[in-house]
């Protein structure tokens, strides 16, 4: 059964950068067809889709966020990993990796457990 | 892209059914069959509930079921249990590869 978890600090200093991994135990990250996302959730707030990578490396970003979002595989690991560059107190958040289900439209399942992340000085 | 609109709180008694609605536009729940649902009990990762529309996930339920018509989509829950108390979301594909998700709903079951 496959598993994610994410790992990574719970405190971020505004203007500094954001960095998150999720760990993918129970099945291989480099499978053919499979796709891998981020998604997040302010404190009370609704969900937002962050982007996606490829089982090959193949990035999709939120076009609202493309500019500070970098997604990348690490086949070796079996892990793939969030950069969110020139954070503010809007990238508050738990942060979820997620699997997309089936093809690459279909959604996300399963679900990592998510983790907090707090900006602050 | 803006976020799908859902309404902010939908209620029913165990044993009674509740829809949620979902509204997007044409480039996003009009434009594909690819609307997805998820539930999600506080403090935990969403669930996914309905795939494409109206398919449901292995070890899904069948109380839950998915339509859409137009640039809405809904999510009944019939048979109502107290264990279906949650945040609802609703999620579209929205073209170029991107995606959008609503603003969710709060079910209580009275």
């Amino acid at each position: 059964q496959l598993q994610l978890q994410e790992s990574g600090p719970g405190l971020v200093k505004p203007s500094e950068t954001l960095s998150l991994t999720c760990t993918v135990s129970g099945g291989s990250i480099s499978s053919r067809n499979y796709y891998w996302g981020w998604i997040r959730q302010p404190p009370g707030k609704g969900l937002e889709w962050i982007g996606s990578i490829s089982y090959s490396g193949s990035t999709y970003y939120n076009p609202s966020l493309k500019s500070r979002v970098t997604i990348y595989i690490d086949t070796s690991n079996n892990q793939f990993s969030l950069k969110l560059s020139s954070v503010t107190a809007a990238d508050m958040a738990v942060y979820f990796c997620a699997k997309h289900y089936g093809d690459y439209v279909r959604g996300f399942d399963p679900w990592g457990q998510g983790t907090l992340v707090t900006v602050s000085s | 892209q803006s976020a799908l609109t859902q309404p902010p709180s939908a209620s029913g008694s165990p044993g009674q059914s509740v829809t949620i609605s979902c509204t997007g536009t044409s480039s996003d729940v009009g434009g594909y069959n690819y609307v997805s649902w998820y539930q999600q009990h506080p403090g935990k990762a969403p669930k996914l509930m309905i795939y494409e529309v109206n398919k449901r996930p292995s070890g899904v339920p069948d109380r839950f079921s998915g339509s859409k018509s137009g640039n809405t989509a809904s999510l009944t829950v019939s048979g109502l249990q107290a264990e279906d108390e949650a945040d609802y979301y609703c999620s579209s594909y929205a073209g170029s590869n991107n995606f959008v998700f609503g603003t969710g709903t709060k079910v209580t079951v009275l």
